[in-house]
């Protein structure tokens, strides 16, 4: 089944302490971003990568770090949480390009800064 | 600035009965617009597809409709069931000359369906 997986689902963490949240596709899609969705403002892009060693700033990457070693793996890396990280986040794999693009979204993380 | 607004934010509805959803953007140069259905605590699945020259498409009981040149998508929902509530996203894709994933996200409509 063509999915793309985040984990964990659900994270309590502590101000400061570094996590990692990761996102997996199996369609060998190239394109992939992590997005932040909070009450009020709808999904807001963090990062993007267009392809392996490819990632580029979003709409609001400050305090977010991402990797793409492969291209099925893209983590979310928030080196030193703060409590305005508390958010819905979301994955996406996007297919195809041009006319066509659809991105295809993870279950998402609720992540808590305490 | 690339931007969808979607109205109404919110919206409630008893079951059976149908509703219009809006969707406004200034996004250029327009590429594609979709619609997404986001249940609540889950990710966005894509309804429907509107390109440049489609005016109306359905998807069982949800048709959308593109008026290309007032910039204008509307999603209509035919007898609403209660599975149906849920955010109702619209998401313009920017043509960058075959760049994927330019896509700019509406805040999204919540629709309640009531028994």
């Amino acid at each position: 089944e063509a999915q793309v997986t985040q984990n964990p689902r659900y994270l309590i963490t502590v101000t400061g302490k570094k996590l990692t949240v990761t996102c997996s596709q199996n369609m060998n899609h190239e394109y992939m971003s992590w997005y932040r969705q909070d009450p009020g403002l709808g999904l807001r892009q963090i990062y993007y990568s267009m392809n392996v060693e490819v990632t580029d700033k979003g709409d609001v990457p400050e305090g977010y770090k991402v990797s793409r070693k492969e291209k099925r793996n893209f983590p979310l890396i928030l080196e030193s949480p703060s409590p305005n990280q508390t958010s819905l986040y979301f994955c996406a794999s996007t297919e195809g390009g041009g006319n066509f693009a659809e991105a295809f979204f993870g279950q998402g993380t609720r992540l808590t800064v305490v | 600035k690339n931007q969808v607004e979607q109205s109404p934010q919110s919206l409630i509805i008893l079951e059976g009965k149908n509703c219009t959803l809006q969707c406004n953007y200034t996004v250029s140069p327009f590429s594609n617009l979709r619609w997404y259905k986001q249940d609540t605590g889950r990710g966005p699945v894509s309804l429907t597809i509107m390109t440049f020259s489609e005016n109306t498409k359905s998807n069982g009981r949800y048709t959308a409709t593109l008026d290309a040149d007032t910039k204008q998508s509307s999603l209509h929902i035919t007898a609403s069931q209660l599975s149906d509530s849920a955010s109702y996203i619209c998401v313009v894709s920017v043509n960058y000359g075959g760049s994927q994933g330019n896509l700019i996200f509406g805040k999204g409509t919540k629709l309640s369906v009531k028994p």
